[in-house]
């Protein structure tokens, strides 16, 4: 059974970086191809996609995101980790990682594993 | 457009069914994937496809698609259905992003 947990600091300050790792158990990261995505959600909204990865180390970003995000993979920890810069009090939210699938019968694509999320809060 | 759009709430009375829709032009091109969120609780992936369902997900819930609509219906819906539930798509605009929906707000009475 495939887990994710996140980690990192819970407080940033308004202008920092904030920075995520999301370590992979239960098979290895390289293994099939999948996707590993990360989301987030604000206090009471909806689910925002970040950006993904390959273990290729192949990147999409969420154009409105592109500018301060940059996601990267540890395959040999098992991990992979996000960067936001230029941190507002707009980015405290509860952010979580995901591996996506794709389904080749129907082409649809799907998160199947989530992390239990981590909450950040941006603030001085 | 690369918006998907829900009805903020729904209610249905438990062991009647309910169906939530979700609304974008990406839908035309890709099939969505439905989420349950409860409080506190990560996202869980309960269809995806044209209608599956992963592993452990009661045959009670059921996807369907037509043109720019997808829809998850619950069928005889039970306490622990009330939940938030939010459709995703891949944006079918150039960019390879995903969009997710507004979001849901199910009562079960």
């Amino acid at each position: 059974q495939v887990q994710l947990q996140e980690s990192g600091p819970g407080l940033v300050k308004p202008s920092q970086t904030l920075s995520l790792t999301c370590t992979v158990s239960g098979g290895s990261i390289s293994s099939g191809s999948y996707y590993w995505s990360w989301i987030r959600q604000p206090a009471g909204k909806g689910l925002e996609w970040i950006g993904r990865i390959y273990t290729s180390g192949s990147t999409n970003y969420n154009p409105s995101l592109k500018s301060r995000v940059t996601i990267s993979v540890d395959t040999s920890k098992n991990q992979f980790s996000l960067k936001l810069s230029s941190v507002t009090a707009a980015d405290t939210a509860v952010y979580y990682c995901a591996r996506e699938d794709y389904d080749y019968v129907w082409g649809s694509y799907y998160f199947d594993y989530w992390g239990q999320g981590t909450l950040v809060t941006v603030s001085s | 457009s690369s918006e998907l759009t829900q009805d903020p709430a729904v209610s249905v009375a438990l062991g009647q069914t309910v169906r939530i829709t979700c609304q974008g032009d990406s839908l035309r091109s890709y099939y969505a994937s439905w989420y349950q969120q409860k409080p506190g609780q990560a996202p869980v992936l309960v269809i995806y496809g044209k209608n599956n369902r992963p592993s452990g997900i009661p045959d009670r819930f059921s996807g369907s698609s037509s043109g720019n609509t997808a829809s998850l219906t619950i069928t005889g819906a039970q306490a622990e259905d009330e939940a938030d539930y939010y459709c995703n798509s891949r944006d079918s605009s150039g960019n390879h992003r995903y969009v997710f929906g507004t979001g849901t707000k199910v009562t079960v009475l």
